[in-house]
């Protein structure tokens, strides 16, 4: 089993309409999470953190559920500038961040 | 304030040659970290370096090497190239040593082909 997947998608969707994506971890001594946003030929930028208690930036949610180790992004409203890749980040503290593959979404005008 | 920066941004090379990438960290930032990224994938991690010392080394071969400099700055050097090692190579930089919850801030990276 991988470290981190994710489903690569592409998830296409309609301006204003709400995704999710889900990301799986196999390292149940993982402590932090984080959501990643890549843009075509771009560097990963942080897009935010994911708390245990589940936290909300804008239009964008992240929950986390240790006993299921996943994680998840919301995104609310989509807009056109929304599409890219979205990785997946899990860390236990002891060695280097592991990236998931990514999630592609594509919004449509 | 500057971001993390790379250089070259772009770099083409034949089978056997050698490379040498450079990375500057975000002021104050004492960790740099390397990340191979393949079209499709993840970043891969290859090595992260702080206080000019190996913090952590990924699963690449030894023909990947790389020091950190007393300013924090840093080299990631490729031998015997090989068409596989094509690729985005991403520095990103950090305050501390890896711990849990720590965020890095990755340069616009090094896209490197081999020919």
């Amino acid at each position: 089993r991988k470290e981190v997947e994710q489903d690569p998608g592409p998830f296409n969707v309609p301006e204003g309409a709400t995704v999710a994506f889900n990301c799986t971890y196999s390292n149940s001594a993982s402590q932090s999470f984080f959501w990643y946003r890549q843009d075509c030929r771009k560097e990963p930028k942080l897009l935010m953190s994911v708390y245990s208690s589940g936290n909300e930036d804008g239009r964008f949610t992240a929950q986390l559920n240790r006993a299921s180790q996943y994680i998840s992004l919301l995104i609310r409203d989509s807009k056109l500038s929304d599409s890219a890749t979205y990785l997946c980040v899990v860390n236990d503290g002891n060695t280097p961040l592991v990236f998931g593959k990514g999630t592609r979404l594509s919004v449509i005008a | 304030d500057a971001g993390v920066t790379q250089s070259p941004t772009h770099l083409i090379k034949t089978r056997g040659q050698h490379v040498t990438l450079r990375c500057s960290p975000i002021s104050g930032h004492k960790s740099v970290s390397w990340y191979q990224q393949v079209l499709g994938q993840g970043p891969q991690f290859i090595f992260q370096y702080y206080e000019k010392e190996e913090r952590g080394r990924g699963n690449f071969p030894d023909r990947f090497s790389a020091r950190q400099f007393p300013n924090y700055s840093s080299e990631l050097n490729v031998n015997a190239l090989l068409l596989g090692d094509s690729a985005l190579y991403l520095c990103a930089s950090s305050l501390g040593p890896r711990g849990a919850g720590e965020k890095l801030f990755f340069g616009s990276g090094t896209q490197l082909s081999v020919l």
